[in-house]
């Protein structure tokens, strides 16, 4: 069973779209997030969120929204789709505040065209 | 930004034990320091972290020098399917349980290249 899904794993679209990504995890960890990966490869947090707290990157634009529906589930709402916003983008949860590592999901590639 | 330091590559003979250095000279007293590792075109792995103690598990070593300024990630029989990039990340636990409980930052890592 895989401890981090995200779907889809590859998505194209248009400039000017909306679209989500999805991410769900059955570890039964407390805080979730979701990191950007871009051509350059580097790793940057996005948010971080559990039931309490949403933390946000101040360096990501509001068109980027997190959404969960229960604790599992966290999922990546874009609107108005730019070019700039292609890369991949990874999904990970912890168990809150214990120092442990982070279980990251395979990732979903966005490229818009 | 990163708070760590690490040489951008490194190669390593199929069999032979990889030792990853990571320098974290401003490292505070809470800080743990974490690796992680991201094979091409999946999600980062987590391989170890530890405080000030040396920590081995199943996947690797890790070695943190008495003023905890630095450590060394040891993997001790590196295989071809260890060609990676590791990333070296100090974070601190908060201590409560909000989302910002501690947040990885990642730099830009070592370059693995295991050589058969």
């Amino acid at each position: 069973d895989t401890a981090v899904s995200q779907t889809p794993k590859y998505l194209v679209t248009q400039m000017g779209n909306d679209k989500s990504i999805k991410c769900e995890q059955n570890l039964g960890h407390d805080t979730m997030y979701w990191y950007k990966q871009d051509s350059k490869k580097f790793l940057k947090i996005m948010f971080s969120y559990n039931n309490k707290e949403l933390i946000i990157n101040e360096t990501v634009p509001n068109r980027f929204s997190p959404k969960s529906p229960d604790k599992a589930h966290l999922n990546l709402h874009i609107n108005s789709l730019e070019l700039g916003d292609s890369a991949v983008y990874f999904c990970a949860s912890s168990p809150s505040g214990r120092g442990v590592g982070y279980t990251f999901g395979s990732g979903t590639r966005l490229t818009v065209v | 930004d990163a708070k760590t330091t690490q040489p951008p590559s490194m190669d390593c003979a199929e069999g032979r034990a990889a030792n990853l250095p990571c320098n974290h000279s401003t490292i505070s007293g809470n800080e743990y320091v974490y690796w992680y590792r991201q094979i091409h075109s999946q999600g980062p792995q987590y391989i170890i972290h530890g405080l000030k103690n040396n920590e081995t598990n199943e996947m690797a070593s890790l070695i943190i020098t008495e003023d905890r300024k630095s450590s060394t990630l040891i993997l001790p029989h590196a295989t071809l399917r260890d060609t990676a990039v590791y990333y070296c990340i100090v974070s601190a636990p908060s201590s409560y349980s909000g989302a910002g409980s501690y947040q990885l930052t990642f730099g830009k890592g070592t370059k693995l290249s295991v050589i058969p």
